[in-house]
């Protein structure tokens, strides 16, 4: 999977819970994106961030957070404001080139 | 929003067939790029094609771009049993970013 890591691979939340899904890449990549892909479904951006303290919303941003303090890690927090947040997550890198690098993913599960 | 649309959706094929997957796109890019997914597991890039280039290769694979018609086509010849996966286009509008606008994919099933 490329030189990114992801974890937890299962997560279960409770209602009301914010939970945070961890990133980290070895890649020397500048940008990072996070993906939320529900069964059968392509994928749809929640953020990306193209350097270091900056970030910005994707497609489906809303009941998501996103910090980028170092240039390897990039977590996302998935809020109680976000009302269907079972899905399988995937977080990215890409080179110079364009290329996106994807970590195994994280699937999380509201109980 | 998914602006890239894989057609079929699903293909199911024989051991040593070949597969052709489609894609088309509503706007205009800076680049196409193809990727696999297996069950459950994150994205694989598998070749990417650029707004000025009509066909790439890589092994068994084969590319093509018409942007003429906003379209493109992967190309799996002789195909095998661990060719079964999901198969995505996803497209670069270019600009300041390199994000990506995929699509819904093409579940893909070899059988032995």
């Amino acid at each position: 999977d490329g030189g990114i890591t992801q974890s937890p691979k299962y997560l279960f939340r409770k209602e009301g819970q914010n939970v945070t899904l961890s990133c980290e890449q070895n890649l020397n990549h500048d940008a990072m994106y996070w993906y939320r892909q529900d069964p059968g479904q392509g994928l749809r951006l929640i953020y990306y961030s193209q350097i270091v303290n900056d970030f910005q919303k994707g497609d489906i941003a809303e009941g998501y957070s996103v910090s980028r303090e170092k240039k390897e890690s990039f977590p996302l927090t998935v809020t109680s404001a976000q009302k269907n947040p079972t899905a399988f997550y995937l977080c990215a890198s890409n080179d110079i080139r364009g290329e996106q690098f994807f970590g195994p993913g994280t699937r999380l599960t509201v109980l | 929003s998914q602006q890239g649309e894989e057609d079929p959706q699903a293909l199911s094929i024989q051991e040593g067939e070949n597969a052709t997957m489609n894609c088309s796109y509503k706007t205009s890019i800076n680049n196409l790029q193809w990727y696999r997914q297996n069950s459950g597991r994150g994205l694989v890039h598998l070749i990417l094609i650029r707004s000025n280039e009509r066909e790439k290769h890589s092994g068994r694979l084969r590319v093509t771009l018409d942007t003429s018609k906003k379209s493109s086509s992967l190309l799996i010849t002789a195909s095998r049993a661990a060719d079964t996966a999901s198969y995505f286009c996803a497209r670069n509008s270019g600009g300041s970013n390199y994000k990506l606008t995929f699509g819904k994919g093409t579940l893909l099933t070899v059988n032995p």
